[in-house]
């Protein structure tokens, strides 16, 4: 069974661009999380869609948002970059939003 | 406001010790707990602890919960430098409608052979 699949593995880009980050969960799970990570703040949640729909969101600004498709890959898109947002970017995906997730392999994103 | 600790934040033993990892919550509507291990990249699953199994053993690992103390602890025996990595707790609490996973800092382990 294939795992959590998320593309590219590397970006880089520069301030004031936008990226889409892309997730294909495990098939068969619904529920896909997105997560930013970076040294000493830990998994920082940024939102979690469901069939389609957000279901939660964490305390992100505007300039991220994502989606999902009705074969539940999700996409991640931030735009108007800003140095800060440089981190690894996972997804997580689960069965319905139940637990565990399990993760992919993530995105570094730098931004210069 | 939800919060999980994990403590310590770092930690460096010897090969061959025995550590212990704590996590400690303050959630509403708590359904389960979950351990995870993150080396270089994707965060694994280690164990998801709910009311009904508190207790959960694989190999040199196992955990322990505990619903009155509001906390869990992750034990490794016999560590060996290949358990060097982020350990992370995440605790999932349960909305009207929905839930939400709350996650803390993690806890760096280092092993030095």
């Amino acid at each position: 069974k294939a795992g959590v699949t998320q593309t590219p593995r590397y970006l880089i880009k520069t301030r004031g661009q936008q990226v889409t980050l892309s997730c294909s969960p495990i098939s068969g799970h619904r529920s896909v999380s997105w997560y930013q990570q970076t040294p000493g703040q830990g998994l920082q949640f940024l939102f979690e869609y469901f069939s389609e729909t957000q279901r939660n969101k964490g305390n992100f600004p505007g300039r991220f948002s994502g989606r999902q498709f009705s074969n539940s890959r999700s996409e991640m898109n931030v735009s108007t970059l800003e140095l800060g947002d440089s981190a690894l970017y996972l997804c997580a995906s689960s069965l319905a939003g139940y637990q565990p997730q399990h993760f992919g392999d993530g995105t570094r994103l730098s931004i210069l | 406001e939800d919060k999980v600790v994990q403590s310590p934040l770092s930690l460096v033993v010897h090969e061959g010790d025995t550590v212990t990892l704590n996590c400690s919550y303050e959630v509403t509507n708590f359904r389960s707990l979950l351990w995870y291990k993150q080396e270089k990249k994707a965060p694994t699953f280690l164990f998801m602890l709910t009311s009904s199994g508190i207790e959960k053993k694989s190999g040199r690992l196992s955990s322990i919960l505990d619903k009155k103390e509001l906390s869990s602890i992750l034990n490794i025996t016999a560590t060996q430098t290949g358990d060097s990595a982020i350990y992370l707790c995440a605790v999932e609490a349960v909305g009207d409608s929905n839930y939400q996973l709350i996650w803390g800092a993690g806890t760096k382990l280092i092993i030095k052979p």
